[in-house]
């Protein structure tokens, strides 16, 4: 079967450092994607993970474990921007890669 | 460079109306694929469409869904004789290629549709 596990909501204080976590259970794995939604707008691409390790990109890091099946966003120096929904989305491996299975998001409240 | 664009952003409807959803993928990009977002949900892969072709609408409920991507013209999926439960957000996303593999396959996302039955 195919499954994604993030927590529901997380809340941080500006300024600190959050990680959102995302558990998969998948048929086959070919790359992992984090999205950032805003309420009522577009999800918009963070992040593409497809080999173990870590991935860079400013205040955002992206981490991923095949072997456990396990990602990681870490957002620092959060801003009050930063509130929206995070989702993990995996893609799977071979002809129907295009269908990408999606956590049901983590709503991430960045207080003052 | 222009996102995805969809229209209308909501769409009130009473059941048994159709409802017609459009999306225009990025230029450049040949590919589209809708999604559904039901409340609390993650977003479910609905069908993935080229120019004129349907290539996997596993996603879809087989009764009153249907999509297409015309020559010309934007992708839209049609939802006739709606009922309550398909009250959702629609995502569309387009891409340039759908498996290339690494980032040259990124699905970027249009702000969505919000579809109302009542």
């Amino acid at each position: 079967g195919q499954n994604i596990d993030q927590p529901t909501e997380m809340t941080a204080t500006e300024g600190a450092i959050v990680q959102i976590n995302c558990t998969y259970q998948t048929s086959g794995f070919n790359g992992l994607f984090w999205y950032q939604q805003h309420a009522g707008e577009a999800p918009t691409f963070l992040s593409y993970n497809v080999l173990d390790g870590l991935e860079e990109k400013g205040r955002f890091s992206s981490f991923l474990s095949r072997s456990k099946g396990y990602s990681y966003l870490l957002l620092k120096e959060l801003q009050m921007k930063d509130s929206a929904s995070y989702l993990c989305a995996v893609r799977p491996l071979g002809g129907s890669s295009y269908k990408l299975i999606f956590g049901s998001g983590t709503r991430l409240l960045v207080r003052p | 460079n222009a996102g995805v664009m969809q229209n209308p952003r909501h769409l009130v409807r009473r059941r048994g109306q159709e409802a017609r959803l459009r999306c225009s993928p990025m230029k450049g990009h040949s590919h589209v694929y809708w999604y559904r977002q039901l409340p609390e949900e993650g977003l479910k892969f609905m069908v993935y469409l080229q120019k004129e072709n349907i290539i996997d609408e596993s996603g879809m409920p087989k009764e009153r869904f249907s999509a297409e991507f015309p020559k010309e013209g934007p992708s839209i999926l049609r939802i006739q004789q709606v009922v309550r439960g398909d009250s959702a957000a629609y995502f569309c996303a387009s891409s340039p290629s759908p498996v290339a593999g690494g980032l040259g396959d990124t699905q970027y996302f249009g702000p969505g549709t919000r579809l109302t039955v009542l």
